[in-house]
């Protein structure tokens, strides 16, 4: 069975940062690109970030370039995202997924770790 | 940019068929997929690449795509298909090359 367990939110203050994990079980992780998804309470899901299987491919969408950094450990099953510079919209649930054979879409998804930033 | 148009809410009584659309300029070029998410739960793949589905989703759960409207067709639907459902596509001419529909609510009456 493919499990997949976020960890690592919390309350933060504006500004502040985070260390968000992934650890990925039930299928061999380091054949598979994974992804950070987010959603705001009461929104819509919004991609945010890609890694490939070896990381040599990164991807960001703008509204987390330069603030956000995805990272993975094959040897250890396990995805990170390092959250800096922690804004108010940047609250909501994140979610590590796993994507599909064809890249296109997401197969799996953990259960998400909730990120409230407020002062 | 490309941009994913849902309604925000459709219902339907139980046993009838309920379809979900997802409009997009010449959607019919990609590949859409569907998620289901039930409140507090993580979404979950029930339609890929159009048409496909996972092993564990129920037949009930189809999908079709033409022109610039993609459709999620529940048959016979149960109180348990209610839920948020969102179509979903890669772009890479947007910045969210993962894009995702707004989403659309379905009640089962």
């Amino acid at each position: 069975e493919v499990q997949l367990v976020e960890s690592g939110g919390g309350l933060v203050q504006p500004g502040g940062s985070l260390r968000l994990s992934c650890v990925a079980s039930g299928f061999s992780f380091s054949n598979y690109a994974m992804n950070w998804v987010r959603q705001a309470p009461g929104k819509g899901l919004e991609w945010i970030s890609h890694i490939s299987t070896s990381s040599s491919t990164i991807y960001y969408a703008d509204s987390v370039k330069g603030r956000f950094t995805i990272s993975r450990d094959n040897a250890k099953n396990s995805l990170t995202l390092q959250v800096n510079s922690l804004r108010a919209d940047d609250t909501g649930v994140y979610y590590c997924a796993r994507e599909g054979p064809r890249a296109e879409y997401f197969q799996d998804w953990g259960q998400g770790t909730l990120v409230t930033v407020s002062s | 940019s490309y941009v994913l148009t849902q309604p925000p809410s459709v219902s339907v009584a139980p046993g009838q068929t309920a379809r979900i659309t997802c409009g997009g300029n010449k959607i019919r070029s990609k590949n859409v997929h569907w998620y289901q998410q039930k409140p507090g739960q993580a979404p979950v793949l029930v339609v890929y690449n159009d048409s496909d589905r996972p092993s564990a989703i129920p037949e009930r759960f189809s999908g079709s795509n033409s022109g610039d409207t993609a459709t999620l067709t529940i048959s016979r639907v149960e109180a348990g298909d209610e839920a948020d459902y969102f179509c979903q596509v890669w772009d890479s001419t947007t910045d969210h090359l993962w894009l995702f529909g707004g989403g659309t609510k379905l009640t089962v009456l």
